[in-house]
């Protein structure tokens, strides 16, 4: 079974941190994630990785930052916390489909709860 | 950028009765995917249809897909309390996207 681990399930940090968000995956997945999910918006992407040190931009990079140093780490910074970045961030893998064609399913972590006080 | 919208937004149901939820897309896709997510928790995949499949079959959810409409359908027979959750359907952007835009979900309730 795939695995995503999380590095925190719960978080409290204060305004003007650094905070790192860590992400595991154990299936040699190509691609990795990361989403922030608001009440009423749904699940938005912030950055995503589909190699080593090789990223892009989501739909909403502001104030974040990634790293991917190792195909199975991905780590979510944010920069200077804010209180607008209260949420749920989630992170995910998933193969790199055959010559860039193809999507496949994403597997989830449980889930960091930020709280930015 | 918002490409699946679910319909309804929420659902309440008896158990056993079914529950049918639903999926509009904008762009043409090479697969669509159903995600369930229990409360506070991490999604899980349930089935991903291919654009050349018309319906599929999990157990207890079968799966539609109309592409000249850009609609899916996700059926739950039999439901079961267990079954409470949010439902959300994603497709690629485009063809060959490795990565996948959500709708905002069908809250399901299933009342024993």
């Amino acid at each position: 079974d795939v695995k995503v681990t999380q590095s925190s399930r719960y978080l409290v940090k204060r305004t003007g941190e650094k905070v790192f968000l860590e992400c595991v995956q154990d299936m040699d997945h190509e691609n990795m994630f990361w989403y922030r999910q608001d009440p009423g918006l749904g699940l938005r992407l912030i950055y995503f990785s589909y190699d080593v040190k090789m990223k892009e931009k989501g739909d909403i990079p502001e104030g974040y930052s990634v790293s991917r140093e190792k195909k199975e780490r991905f780590s979510l910074i944010l920069e200077s916390a804010s209180t607008n970045q209260t949420s749920m961030y989630l992170c995910a893998s998933s193969l790199f489909g055959l010559g860039g064609r193809k999507s496949y399913e994403q597997y989830f972590g449980p889930g960091t709860r930020l709280t930015v006080t | 950028s918002q490409q699946g919208e679910e319909d309804p937004q929420a659902l309440s149901i008896q158990e056993g009765e079914n529950a049918t939820m639903n999926c509009s897309y904008k762009t043409s896709i090479n697969n669509l995917q159903w995600y369930r997510q229990n409360s506070g928790r991490g999604l899980v995949h349930l089935i991903l249809i291919r654009s050349n499949e018309r319906e599929k079959h999990s157990g207890r959810l079968r799966v539609t897909l109309d592409t000249s409409k850009k609609s899916s359908s996700l059926l739950i027979t039999a439901s079961r309390a267990a079954d409470t959750a949010s439902y959300f359907c994603a497709t690629p952007p485009g063809r060959g996207a490795q990565k996948l835009v959500f709708g905002q979900g069908t809250r399901l309730t299933i009342n024993p």
